[in-house]
């Protein structure tokens, strides 16, 4: 069975920092590429950003609305993908979901369940 | 960056009703077009790959068509499980984006 499990979230001040994980299991994480999705309460879903595969030199990408504060990583020993995020916003408050595909131009497969973050003084 | 509108954003409809929710792209992305139906507090499922590709273990009422800046999700006969919100996203350039969201609603 396919899991993916976010943890880390919680209540950080403004100008704050926080890292979240995603441990995964029950498929091949290194053939994967790993994002992260947002969701801010009430809202719609937004892409964060994504690392590539070894194959593709775990390159990563990121929305403009984080680049520069988000750092995505992972660790394929671990079967875990990371999301360090630096400078928080209070808009960065939401829902944060890691997700997973195997090819390139398709959706994402697997997603957890999602792990909250709230930026609030 | 590509821009996705979906229409209509909130729709109100019975069980066995056919329903037609729209995705436009602001610039063509050939068949690179996913759809998502999320429940509330739950985590999005993907539905529909490559604008008409239904998933494995998705029911066949869920169709999707389009190419280039225009694609549509047809649910054949709504059921009682399928009242969720739909999104649709681009996986044809980066930043990948979604649409805002089509919320289905049971009248």
């Amino acid at each position: 069975e396919v899991q993916l499990v976010e943890s880390g979230g919680g209540l950080v001040q403004p100008g704050g920092s926080l890292r979240l994980s995603c441990a995964a299991s029950g498929f091949t994480f290194s053939d994967h590429y790993m994002e992260w999705v947002r969701q801010a309460p009430g809202k719609g879903l937004e892409w964060v950003g994504l690392t590539r595969n070894k194959a593709n030199s775990y390159t990563t990408e990121y929305a403009a609305s984080v680049k520069g504060r988000f750092t995505i990583s992972r660790d394929d020993s671990k079967n875990s993908l990371y999301l360090q995020m630096n400078s928080l916003e209070t808009e960065d408050t939401a829902v944060y979901y890691c997700a997973g595909r195997r090819t390139v131009g398709t959706g994402f497969d697997y997603w957890g369940q999602g792990t909250l973050v709230t930026v609030s003084s | 960056d590509i821009q996705l509108t979906q229409s209509p954003s909130f729709l109100s409809a019975s069980v066995g009703d056919r329903l037609t929710i729209t995705c436009r792209a602001s610039q063509g992305i050939s068949s690179y077009l996913t759809w998502y139906q999320q429940k509330a507090g739950k985590a999005p499922k993907l539905l529909i790959n490559r604008a008409s590709t239904l998933q494995s273990g998705v029911p066949s009422r869920f169709s999707g068509s389009g190419s280039g800046t225009e694609f549509t999700l047809t649910i054949s006969s709504l059921q009682p499980e399928d009242f969720a919100t739909y999104y649709c996203q681009q996986v044809n350039s980066y930043p990948l984006t979604f649409g805002p969201g089509t919320k289905v609603d049971i009248k």
